[in-house]
């Protein structure tokens, strides 16, 4: 079974850019989450899919960002224009409907410049 | 707001001996679910072990095991019969499942393990 992915891995951008992040989460998997961890901090809660729905996006820093999850498959989250302050590492993670445990992707690292 | 709090941003041990890292957490909630997960440089995040309130008995996965003090709201892995392998950065989160179900975590310990 293949496990959560992310692409790119790496992106590099200038600020005022825009950047577009995707998740492919388990097969099956309902629930998508998307985190976020800046430089020497805690992991971030961002946004929570329930298939194509979302379920809570309270974590979302602002409008600058936005995630979509066309047919409750994969997900995307662009951000636009990028600052220098969404540089960081962003997580995607999966889990079954009624799952407690999250399965997470190996992570986009954002920089911008 | 729950809260998670991980003291040791890093730990070293020897390979073969033991090792705890510490966890504690905030919350109003008698119902949760508390995780470790690590993250080795490769950067892949994997659950380690984790943990229903509602349970007495703490949880045990091969050498990794916890201890849960739910009143004291402390969550500690140990890790026994350190091996290189376990060389990593460990992430102790906190959840409420169900339809809350994003995960609240600390800033994370990085455990150097010395041949």
């Amino acid at each position: 079974e293949a496990g959560v992915t992310q692409f790119p891995s790496h992106s590099v951008i200038e600020k005022g850019q825009t950047v577009t992040l995707r998740c492919d989460p388990i097969s099956g998997h309902d629930n998508l989450y998307w985190y976020r961890r800046v430089m020497g901090k805690e992991i971030k809660f961002l946004l929570h899919f329930v298939k194509e729905s979302k379920q809570d996006e309270s974590g979302m820093p602002n409008n600058r960002f936005l995630a979509e999850r066309t047919g409750g498959t994969y997900s995307t989250l662009k951000v636009q224009p990028a600052e220098l302050e969404d540089s960081g590492v962003y997580f995607c993670a999966s889990s079954q409907a009624g799952g407690i445990e999250q399965y997470f992707g190996p992570g986009t690292r954002l920089t911008v410049t | 707001a729950q809260t998670v709090t991980q003291s040791q941003p890093e730990m070293s041990v020897q390979e073969a001996e033991t090792v705890t890292l510490s966890c504690t957490y905030d919350t109003s909630e008698s119902d949760y679910y508390l995780f470790w997960y690590k993250q080795p440089p490769s950067r892949q995040m994997i659950l380690v072990i984790r943990q229903e309130a509602y349970k007495q008995q703490n949880a045990t996965e091969n050498r990794f095991s916890v201890n849960f003090q739910k009143a004291a709201k402390s969550f500690s892995l140990k890790i026994s019969d350190s091996q290189l392998g376990d060389a990593a950065m460990y992430f102790c989160a906190y959840g409420l499942g169900g339809s809350q179900g994003n995960l609240i975590f600390g800033k994370g310990t990085k455990l150097s393990v010395k041949p």
